[in-house]
């Protein structure tokens, strides 16, 4: 059964800061993954969406990684703004998404 | 705007009040989904329908009860529900499940059941 983790729970940082969002998966047999914010209350936006053959997609001040063989993904926005404040979630799989549990980000001012 | 709706937004119900959840997508897409959000949880798939037949259901109790008339509609039709149920449920669509494709979710339903 895949698993997957998302390190750090929570994560609190100045504006301008690079940050890392980190992701693993217990299952290296994946079709994609797919990085989404979620803001409070509301539905999930999808960011970057990387397939299994790729290694990373960019996406303006985000990029995101992907190494299968080692199970892990990592999600990288640079020059961090309040306006990135959410919670950022991890998801693989292909047709049935397994979910992390998410990391909440908050960029202060 | 992601293309897919659902309403309400919001839903406060007894245990014995009987109720439905709707989901719109305007994607042209084939597979919908719905998924539990609770807190401090990973979101968890409860059931999957493709070209309106349904493909899974992840071993959701039967007071939950899907149904996709087509392929633009879903609904969550609820009864009897526990108060562990309370949740934000959200709704998604693909073009195909079969496919290395994105899901694209609607906003949700917050749930409260008292």
């Amino acid at each position: 059964k895949q698993e997957v983790t998302q390190i750090p729970a929570a994560l609190s940082v100045p504006e301008g800061e690079n940050l890392v969002l980190n992701c693993s998966f217990t299952d290296s047999a994946i079709y994609n993954l797919q990085w989404f914010r979620q803001d409070p209350g509301k539905g999930l936006t999808s960011l970057l969406l990387i397939q299994s053959s790729q290694r990373e997609q960019t996406s303006g001040r985000l990029n995101a990684s992907l190494d299968k063989s080692s199970g892990r993904s990592t999600l990288y926005i640079a020059a961090s703004q309040p306006g990135d404040s959410a919670t950022y979630l991890c998801a693989v799989g292909g047709s049935r998404l397994t979910f992390g549990e998410g990391t909440q980000l908050t960029v202060n001012p | 705007e992601t293309g897919v709706t659902q309403t309400p937004r919001h839903l406060v119900m007894g245990m014995t009040n009987k109720k439905s959840l709707k989901c719109e997508q305007h994607l042209g897409h084939n597979a919908m989904y719905w998924y539990k959000q609770s807190a401090k949880k990973p979101l968890e798939l409860m059931f999957v329908y493709n070209f309106k037949e349904q493909t899974e259901n992840n071993s959701v109790p039967s007071r939950f009860s899907p149904e996709c008339p087509n392929s633009s509609h879903l609904f969550l039709h609820l009864h009897t529900l526990q108060p562990e149920d309370s949740a934000l449920y959200l709704c998604a669509s693909s073009q195909d499940f079969r496919d290395v494709i994105a899901q694209y979710f609607g906003p949700g339903t917050r749930l409260t059941v008292l």
